[in-house]
């Protein structure tokens, strides 16, 4: 079953702006990642974020977990068109099991 | 390092019909997933190896969907017989252990007609 639920389904930025998708879940994890997706391709692994870490920083890429509210959320800072792709969060429970949401899609316009 | 290898990259084939993916994980990766993509979808999990055991197949249609992994390093996934609705991408990933980074393949595009 997918644990994860992303939201928004889809979102449209322009070039510069920030991108801010959430995924939220239902059952106690040993940590959380974040995927990206470009069209026709493998997903490439973005970050991972523990169930004791709060907040996580890549790059133009900032997580954040609260475990409290079984969410987390991506932003992405300063959008490029190179960032149009799809966004998954995945779910790593006691289990080890990762499943995965349905995404967010984005699309940067130039 | 080499990444995760996956053939063929695309398959069509009849219902009824039976498919076999192959998919050779990165050297010293324990774990070894399949998922399958259904297109506008998440990837859903298949099945789960860690070495050459099950971890996970709890969402493996047993009925139709067979699996292995050889020797804890390659793996095969089947189908017999192929449905419509197996149409779909079938994604292997791997990684060093259950808890870490996965690393996915390109995938396999099967279309089943």
């Amino acid at each position: 079953s997918q644990q994860g639920e992303e939201d928004p389904q889809a979102l449209s930025i322009q070039e510069g702006e920030n991108a801010t998708m959430n995924c939220s879940y239902k059952t106690s994890i040993n940590n959380l990642q974040w995927y990206r997706q470009n069209s026709g391709r493998g997903l490439v692994h973005l970050i991972l974020i523990r169930s004791n870490e709060r907040e996580k920083h890549s790059g133009r890429l900032r997580v954040t977990l609260d475990t409290s509210k079984k969410s987390s959320s991506l932003l992405i800072t300063a959008s490029r068109a190179a960032d149009t792709a799809s966004y998954f969060c995945a779910t790593d429970h006691n289990d080890y099991k990762l499943s995965f949401g349905a995404g967010t899609t984005v699309t940067v316009r130039a | 390092e080499a990444g995760v290898a996956q053939s063929p990259r695309y398959k069509i084939i009849e219902k009824r019909q039976s498919v076999a993916f192959w998919c050779n994980p990165i050297s010293g990766h324990a774990t070894l997933y399949w998922y399958q993509q259904i297109l506008g979808q998440g990837p859903k999990l298949l099945i789960q190896f860690q070495n050459n055991g099950v971890v996970d197949d709890s969402q493996l249609p047993k009925d139709r969907f067979s699996a292995e992994r050889l020797k804890g390093v390659d793996s095969t996934l089947k189908i017999q017989p192929a449905k419509l609705e197996d149409s779909a991408v079938y994604l292997c990933a791997s990684s060093p252990s259950g808890n870490t980074e996965a690393f996915f393949g390109q995938g396999t595009r099967l279309t089943v007609v």
